[in-house]
């Protein structure tokens, strides 16, 4: 099992770009969701995923989109991207079967947006 | 989801045991209390969950207050390698949305 995989791990954009983080897990878990961290800061929720084919807004959705075609891709799209979309990605996955719900982070990627 | 309530902060001597407390006044019955870490530049990482009564496991333990508004993540023997940011998080068992708060970042000093 690899669990939660993202890439790409670094990348730098300019201002106006566009590009997608991708995310993918083989744990056959349903819901997926994409989180930011900005420096010294928490986990904030951009968007989640309770299946294919759905998908919601957290708590900072502005700027970002989303698609669930198939269980193990939830990759997250950067429209347009703007300096303050510097920050850390992080993808996580978890069964909703699961009673006590563990959820499984990936490593991160790092986006800087000059 | 029903919020938690953490310390900003902790320092611990290295071999000591630490107690990182949480609050969550709101839980609701069916609330898992869930405790995940995060090292520096690394996601966040399991640590432990419990219900209503206390839990270990190898890396820690959780401690349930009776009433189920608080609860102790206890580090028998802090090592340098466990400074961190420690997030409290309630889990329902049927929920989607998983809100972080700001996590207790713990040093752990030589």
């Amino acid at each position: 099992n690899a669990g939660v995989t993202q890439t790409p791990k670094f990348r730098i954009l300019k201002i106006g770009q566009s590009m997608t983080l991708q995310c993918t897990q083989d744990m056959n878990h349903n819901y997926m969701y994409w989180y930011r961290q900005d420096p010294g800061m928490g986990l904030k929720l951009i968007y989640y995923s309770v299946g294919a084919g759905i998908t919601d807004k957290g708590e900072v959705p502005n700027g970002y989109n989303v698609s669930r075609s198939t269980t193990e891709d939830f990759p997250l799209r950067l429209e347009l991207a703007a300096p303050s979309q510097t920050s850390v990605y992080f993808c996580a996955s978890s069964y909703s079967r699961d009673r006590e719900n563990t959820i499984y982070f990936g490593e991160g990627s790092w986006l800087t947006v000059v | 989801d029903a919020k938690t309530t953490q310390p900003n902060s902790m320092e611990s001597n290295e071999e000591e045991p630490v107690h990182l407390p949480c609050n969550h006044s709101t839980i609701s019955g069916t609330d898992y209390i869930h405790w995940y870490r995060q090292l520096p530049s690394q996601g966040p990482e399991y640590v432990i969950h419990g219900l209503t009564s206390n839990v270990n496991n190898r890396m820690a333990s959780l401690a349930i207050a009776e009433d189920r508004k608080s609860s102790t993540l206890i580090l028998h023997r802090a090592t340098l390698r466990d400074a961190a940011v420690y997030y409290c998080i309630l889990r329902e068992t049927s929920g989607s949305r998983l809100t972080f708060g700001e996590g207790t970042q713990l040093t752990v000093n030589p």
